[in-house]
């Protein structure tokens, strides 16, 4: 009921290309879903965060796709550059900040000129 | 400059020590998170304080213990029960409240075991 389910484990894209990451939820409560970048030896950052109440969030390349019916959301990143090379994170947690983020397993990126 | 910080970067552990992970945050955040990170496991939850003097299990809290004492220093101890401490752990914060569940990440700490 906990789980958040991330795929693909790892993705290789060309320079330029489309980098495409799913996740999957069962918990109903969930309300809240972020996406982290973590690039190795670091701590994972924050990169795009939505609420159910839409349906698509864009941030320059980055767009969150969220799909209320199918507890689903994915992350895309358009023009993906080899600067993009990390490892993603999706998460989910019910609204109030009051329970942790409950994570995905990760996606390791690597955009290959 | 504010932020979470983590020390030390490294930490190597003998076998039956107990080691303490340092997590500081300047943020006013009112929760604190440590997570521990192998690779393919993603981040994995080991206790989270959302108030001074108070704190919970997470999924994996068996051979970790934590105290919170003030409001910005959340440590970590590794005991000696914990069988596989070789990880990276990550300490987080937040803001309690609606609208307010972003979780920042401090820079790690990496411990290994002799």
């Amino acid at each position: 009921q906990q789980q958040v389910k991330q795929s693909p484990q790892s993705l290789i894209v060309q320079k330029g290309g489309i980098s495409i990451i799913n996740c999957a939820y069962e918990n109903t409560a969930f309300d809240y879903f972020p996406w982290y970048q973590q690039f190795p030896g670091k701590g994972p950052a924050l990169l795009i965060a939505i609420r159910p109440d839409v349906s698509e969030k864009k941030e320059g390349r980055f767009t969150i796709s969220f799909n209320k019916s199918a507890k689903q959301f994915s992350l895309h990143i358009m023009d993906s550059q080899p600067g993009d090379s990390a490892t993603y994170f999706c998460a989910a947690s019910p609204l109030g900040g009051n329970t942790p983020l409950v994570f995905g397993k990760g996606t390791r990126l690597s955009v290959i000129a | 400059d504010g932020g979470i910080t983590q020390s030390p970067k490294y930490l190597f552990r003998k076998e039956g020590q107990n080691v303490t992970l340092s997590c500081e945050q300047n943020l006013n955040h009112d929760a604190m998170y440590w997570y521990r990170q192998d690779p393919g496991q993603g981040l994995r939850l080991i206790y989270y304080s959302q108030i001074v003097n108070d704190f919970q299990k997470g999924d994996i809290a068996e051979g970790y213990s934590v105290s919170r004492e003030k409001k910005e220093s959340f440590p970590l101890t590794v005991t000696s029960a914990q069988k596989n401490p070789t990880a990276f752990y990550l300490c987080a914060s937040s803001i309690i409240g609606q609208g307010q569940e972003t979780q920042y990440f401090g820079p790690g700490t990496r411990l290994l075991v002799l």
